[in-house]
């Protein structure tokens, strides 16, 4: 198994412009997240989804979209880049969402920069 | 789900026991506590959890108080590689892993 998988691993993305990162499970997982990592902030929730077709928002759900049409893929897509918006992307999967001992797997990250 | 309370920075010697403390005090009796860390530049990876009773896996110790507001995660030998950043968790059993916060955490660094 892959494990999760993000691309691309680095980004620069001018103000205004859109972009999509991709997030790829290969262990059937029913939940995926998005988590941001700013300097100092630790990680914060962006959006999650409980399964295909459900999506919810997390803590700074603002500038960003998400879908999953599948149980395998969760994009991350930006609408229009802003330089608040630099900053280490992470894409989480667990098995299932209410059990009581999941793990989130995580994947490497993307590092986006937008100037 | 409950917050938690955790020291900016620790450091530790190589071989020595590494004690991260955790605090939880409005942790309800059906929340559990987890501890996840991250190397530089790395995701997240999934150490331990725990409700009432002491857990140990491979990799560390997880001592919750009797009271539960706090918990340490122990690492009993720490090596070089353990340098990281460590968080703390709770989450109420059976609510939606999408309100798993992270929050700051603790850089241990473990110096030779």
């Amino acid at each position: 198994n892959a494990g999760v998988t993000q691309t691309p691993k680095f980004q620069v993305l001018k103000t205004g412009q859109s972009m999509t990162l991709q997030c790829a499970q290969d262990m059937n997982h029913e939940y995926m997240s998005w988590y941001r990592q700013d300097p100092g902030m630790g990680l914060r929730l962006i959006h999650y989804s409980v399964g295909a077709g459900i999506t919810d928002q997390g803590e700074v759900p603002n500038g960003y979209n998400v879908s999953r049409s599948t149980t395998e893929d969760f994009p991350l897509r930006l609408l229009s880049a802003a330089p608040s918006q630099t900053s280490v992307y992470f894409c989480a999967s667990s098995y299932s969402n209410s059990a009581t001992n999941e793990k989130l797997f995580f994947g490497s990250g993307t590092q986006l920069s937008v100037l | 789900d409950a917050k938690t309370t955790q020291p900016p920075s620790m450091d530790c010697a190589e071989g020595r026991a590494a004690n991260l403390p955790c605090n939880h005090s409005t942790i309800s009796g059906n929340e559990y506590v987890y501890w996840y860390r991250q190397i530089h530049s790395q995701g997240p990876q999934y150490i331990i959890h725990g409700l009432k009773n002491n857990e140990t896996n491979e990799m560390a110790s997880l001592i919750i108080t009797e009271d539960r507001k706090s918990s340490t995660l122990i690492l009993p030998h720490a090596t070089l590689r353990d340098t990281a950043v460590y968080y703390c968790i709770v989450r109420t059993r059976g609510s939606t892993l999408g309100r798993l916060y992270f929050g700051r955490g603790t850089q241990l660094t473990v110096w030779p």
